[in-house]
């Protein structure tokens, strides 16, 4: 079984502050990890995901996320942001040898705060 | 432009009636899901059709229908028999390795 746990549920950082938001995940197989942004009464987009190679990836509006197979994590980095970053962030794994199947942490609201 | 739609985006509804969510995508994908979402609890998959005239009950499918007599559609029944049926409704397809998921813009359902 697989397991996703997003270590903050609100982070408040300032605008043009850098943040981290934290996601671990706890898993028996190989897993795709994926980071998806929600803005208010909408619904998820993906911002960035790791299949394999890199272990460093980047979204287009500045995110990235590092994937450490040793310290199973995830987190996602920008070290600047904007108001318009204001949005709930949810983790999420799908085991390799099931790609029908997709776990998700329960959000990071992030608050930018002027 | 592809994508998926998800229609209406509010819906109200008294205690006791069934009620059904639409979800409609054009982006060719053969695996459609159901999502509920409430605060603080993330995303909690109600069901999920891999193929046409297929489904499998995901983690919370007690008070919930589907089917999946088309591809493009994957409407969502909540049932009368749903204890706790007020919530944000997700829909999402997806296609190819990795499983990224595209979702629609959902429907926030209120029971009273």
């Amino acid at each position: 079984a697989q397991s996703v746990t997003q270590l903050d549920s609100q982070v408040p950082v300032f605008e043009e502050a850098p943040v981290e938001l934290r996601c671990n995940y706890s898993s028996s197989v190989s897993v795709y990890l994926f980071w998806y942004v929600q803005y208010p009464n909408q619904g998820l987009q993906l911002l960035l995901k790791y299949l394999s190679g890199s272990t460093l990836v980047e979204s287009i509006n500045g995110f990235e996320a590092e994937f450490n197979k040793s310290q199973t994590s995830f987190h996602l980095r920008k070290p600047s942001v904007h108001i318009s970053d204001t949005a709930e962030y949810f983790c999420a794994v799908t085991p390799m040898n099931r790609d029908d199947k997709i776990i998700f942490g329960k959000g990071t609201r992030l608050h930018i705060l002027p | 432009d592809g994508g998926i739609t998800q229609s209406p985006k509010y819906l109200f509804r008294k205690e006791g009636q069934n009620v059904t969510l639409s979800c409609e995508q054009n982006l060719n994908h053969d695996a459609m899901y159901w999502y509920r979402q409430d605060p603080g609890q993330g995303l909690r998959l109600i069901y999920y059709s891999q193929i046409v005239n297929d489904f499998q009950k995901g983690d919370i499918a007690e008070g919930y229908s589907v089917s999946r007599e088309k591809k493009e559609s994957f409407p969502l029944t909540v049932t009368s028999a749903q204890k706790n049926p007020t919530a944000f409704y997700l829909c999402a397809s997806s296609m190819g390795t990795g499983n990224e998921k595209y979702f629609g813009p959902g429907t926030r359902l209120t029971v009273t």
